[in-house]
C-alpha cells in the first residue's frame, strides 16, 4: 500500500464551484498534513498545512483531516480558472515529506 | 534574495555519460533536498542534507551522489547516466524541519 494515495483525475469543475480533493495514508501515526500546488512545467509551493483533526481555513481554502478514518482533504471554494493546476497531498514519514502523485484540478470558465 | 536556484534548466545525457545537478538556496536554510519527479508520479525524495557535512539517502539513491561542503550548495551527482534516469529534478530547502520547503524551478534531464 502507498504511503500516500491521490485520486490522479483530471477532476473538472466549472468556475464558482467548489473543488473537493481528497488524500489517504497508511501510517496511522502521521501528525502533520500538507498541500502542494503545482502548475505545470513548474514547481510546487506550500499552500495549507494542517496539524490537528477538524477544519483549517485560508481564503478560499479549507483543510480537513479526519484522522480516525486516515484521511485529509482540501477544499477549494469559488474555484477560478488560475487554480487549474496538479495539487500534491504530503505527509510527514520520519523526518521525510511523502508525496502523493497528485490531483490534477481543471476549472472551467 | 533568488531563494533556490538550480542550473542547468535543461540537458540531455547520452547513456553512460556523468554530470552534476547545481542547487544553490541564500536563505541560510539547514535542510536541503533533492527530488525527482517523473509524468504523473509524485516527488521522489533521492538524498537530503541536515547540514553542511550532513547527508542521507532518501526513497530513491541509487545511481545518485550528494555533498554538502556548504550551507549554501548542494550539488547532485549522476555517474553513468541511465534512460531511466530521465526526470524532472527539483532542489528544496527548509528552515530546520519545518514542512515549508522551499523549492528551486527543476532541471529537466533526459538521458538517451
Amino acid at each position: 500500500q502507498k504511503e500516500v494515495e491521490q485520486n490522479s483525475g483530471p477532476l473538472s469543475v466549472p468556475e464558482g464551484a467548489i473543488a473537493s480533493l481528497n488524500c489517504t495514508y497508511s501510517d496511522r501515526g502521521s501528525q502533520s498534513f500538507f498541500w502542494y500546488r503545482q502548475y505545470s512545467g513548474k514547481s510546487p509551493e506550500l499552500i495549507m498545512f494542517i496539524y490537528s483533526n477538524g477544519d483549517k481555513e485560508d481564503g478560499r481554502f479549507t483543510a480537513q483531516l479526519n484522522k480516525a478514518s486516515q484521511y485529509v482533504s482540501l477544499l477549494i471554494r469559488d474555484s477560478q480558472p488560475s487554480d487549474s493546476a496538479t495539487y500534491l497531498c504530503a505527509v510527514i514519514a520520519g523526518n521525510k515529506l511523502v508525496f502523493g502523485a497528485g490531483t490534477i484540478l481543471r476549472v472551467k470558465s | 534574495n533568488a531563494g533556490v536556484t538550480q542550473t542547468p534548466k535543461f540537458r540531455i545525457l547520452k547513456i553512460g555519460q556523468s554530470m552534476t545537478l547545481q542547487c544553490t538556496q541564500d536563505m541560510n536554510h539547514n535542510y536541503m533536498y533533492w527530488y525527482r519527479q517523473d509524468p504523473g508520479m509524485g516527488l521522489k525524495l533521492i538524498y537530503y542534507s541536515v547540514g553542511a557535512g550532513i547527508t542521507d539517502k532518501g526513497e530513491v539513491p541509487n545511481g545518485y551522489n550528494v555533498s554538502r561542503s556548504t550551507t549554501e550548495d548542494f550539488p547532485l551527482r549522476l555517474e553513468l547516466a541511465a534512460p531511466s534516469q530521465t526526470s524532472v529534478y527539483f532542489c528544496a530547502s527548509s528552515y530546520g524541519q519545518l514542512p515549508e520547503q522551499y523549492f528551486g524551478p527543476g532541471t529537466r534531464l533526459t538521458v538517451t
